[in-house]
C-alpha cells in the first residue's frame, strides 16, 4: 500500500527555469514531510522539510509548499542548476516513531 | 558532528550464503536506527527500525534480520540470501524529525 507518490517519474528543465516536483499522500496522520536527494549509489541527502502545520517553507532555492487539503505537497527549486540533476525522493512521517514511507522518486535533468 | 558509517560499499554473495551488513553511528548517543533497502528503479522501503540496543521492529516479512549489539551499530544479517534479497541497502539515524541516511550497501546476490 504506497501512501506517499510521486507521479511524475521524470523532469527536464532548462538551466535557470524553475523545476517543480510534486508529490501526494493517502495518510492523514503523516506530521512531518521531507524531501531527499540522491545520486546514483550513494545515499540520500536531506533537502528540505515542512510540518503539519505549516504551508511553506523556504531553505535558500528550495521551498517546500504544503496543502493538507488536497494532501498534495511540491518542491520548487528556482534557479535550477546542473548540480541538481539527481532523483528526488519525497517521504512523510509520523510524530510518533518518524519511520519514513517514501514515494518512488522523481529523475530530475538539467539541461545547459 | 554526526556521522554514519556502512560497509561493505559493494557486496556479490551467491545465493544460500550468509549475510551481514554494518552500519555505525558516531557524535551521537541512542538515536533511532534505520534499515532501508531500494529495489532496482524504486522508492526506498524501511526493513527494520531500532529505538535502543536489543530493540528491533520488523517492518515487513523478509529473509533478513537485524540486530542491535551496541548503542551505535546497527546489523543486516541473513541466514541464507535469496536472488530477491539484491538492492542497495541504507542505514539512517534520526536526529531531531529527520533521518539522516548513510553512503548505502550495493548488495547483489548471483
Amino acid at each position: 500500500d504506497q501512501q506517499v507518490k510521486q507521479n511524475s517519474p521524470s523532469l527536464s528543465v532548462q538551466e535557470g527555469r524553475i523545476s517543480i516536483l510534486n508529490c501526494d499522500y493517502t495518510n492523514s496522520m503523516f506530521d512531518y514531510f521531507l524531501w531527499y536527494k540522491k545520486y546514483p549509489a550513494e545515499g540520500p541527502t536531506f533537502l528540505i522539510s515542512i510540518s503539519s502545520i505549516k504551508d511553506k517553507n523556504e531553505d535558500g532555492r528550495f521551498t517546500v509548499f504544503l496543502n493538507k487539503s488536497a494532501k498534495h505537497l511540491s518542491l520548487h527549486i528556482v534557479p535550477s542548476q546542473p548540480g541538481d540533476s539527481a532523483v528526488y525522493f519525497c517521504a512523510a512521517s509520523r510524530e510518533s516513531d518518524y519511520k519514513l514511507s517514501f514515494g518512488a522518486g522523481t529523475t530530475v535533468t538539467v539541461r545547459a | 558532528s554526526q556521522t554514519i558509517h556502512q560497509w561493505p560499499a559493494t557486496l556479490v554473495q551467491p545465493v544460500g550464503s550468509p549475510l551481514s551488513l554494518e552500519c555505525t553511528v558516531e557524535g551521537t548517543s541512542n538515536p533511532n536506527l534505520y534499515w532501508y533497502r531500494q529495489a532496482a528503479g524504486r522508492g526506498l522501503q524501511l526493513l527494520f527500525y531500532s529505538v535502543g540496543i536489543g530493540q528491533i521492529s520488523s517492518e515487513v516479512p523478509q529473509n533478513l534480520s537485524a540486530s542491535r549489539p551496541q548503542d551505535r551499530q546497527f546489523i543486516l544479517s541473513s541466514k541464507k540470501l535469496l536472488l530477491s534479497d539484491s538492492g542497495f541497502y541504507l542505514c539512517a539515524f534520526l536526529m531531531g524529525e529527520t533521518q539522516y541516511f548513510g553512503p548505502g550497501t550495493r548488495l547483489l546476490v548471483l
